[in-house]
């Protein structure tokens, strides 16, 4: 079946750091891809998507570029700032249209130190 | 609505009772989700609405879940003889149906005691 594998946090950065969250999925077909963020005491926001292979999905200065053949979508940010702490989910679309749910990772918390 | 709203946001139950979580969709989208948040374990699928209907309930976790949607809006989620290992947020979604982006709650966080 589907799975998406997220690497384990916390991960704890300096303000500034060059920031990646590993992402690598097993999938049937040609899924969609997500990341989804969680800022302390709110629910989850969509922050970038990609739905083919090479596409780059950008919001907020992170990155993520959907890579078929070594089935990763790695999320990246050139430099962090202390408001992007918060936990950050990889996930898949079930089809290709992602119209029946998603599967996540277990999610990665992202600490930003002053 | 704006967004996705969930009642309640917080319930604290005794083991062996029955709840209800209640959620309503942003208007318009007919595909509305349950997932389940439990602390180090992610975010796991529970069951999907396209309208009234539910062609996926595979992630249930045991038969004292339930979930029911009327008038292709709102949906409850109900657990019956709640034990203590239901604790956990439990978030609603919702997406237009051809749509890809999947839109979230903030959550009902349960705590079975």
């Amino acid at each position: 079946g589907n799975s998406v594998t997220q690497m384990e946090g916390p991960v704890t950065l300096s303000e500034e750091a060059f920031l990646t969250i590993n992402c690598t999925y097993t999938a049937t077909g040609y899924p969609s891809l997500f990341w989804y963020v969680q800022y302390p005491g709110e629910g989850l926001q969509l922050l970038l998507k990609a739905t083919k292979a090479d596409d780059k999905g950008s919001n907020k200065g992170f990155e993520a570029t959907y890579r078929k053949e070594t089935t990763s979508f790695h999320l990246e940010k050139g430099s962090v700032q202390v408001s992007d702490s918060a936990v950050y989910f990889c996930a898949l679309s079930k089809t290709g249209g992602g119209a029946d749910g998603l599967t996540f990772g277990k999610g990665t918390h992202l600490i930003i130190q002053p | 609505g704006a967004g996705v709203s969930q009642s309640p946001s917080n319930k604290v139950t005794e083991k062996g009772k029955d709840v209800e979580l209640r959620c309503d969709p942003i208007s318009g989208h007919t595909a509305l989700y349950w997932y389940r948040q439990s602390l180090g374990q992610g975010l796991e699928f529970l069951i999907y609405f396209q309208g009234n209907s539910a062609p996926d309930k595979s992630g249930l976790p045991s038969d004292r879940f339930s979930a029911e949607r009327t008038g292709g809006s709102v949906s409850t989620l109900t657990i019956q003889r709640t034990q203590q290992e239901d604790s956990a947020v439990y978030l609603c979604a919702s997406s237009l149906p051809e749509g890809n982006t999947i839109y979230f709650g903030e959550g009902s966080w349960l705590t079975v005691v």
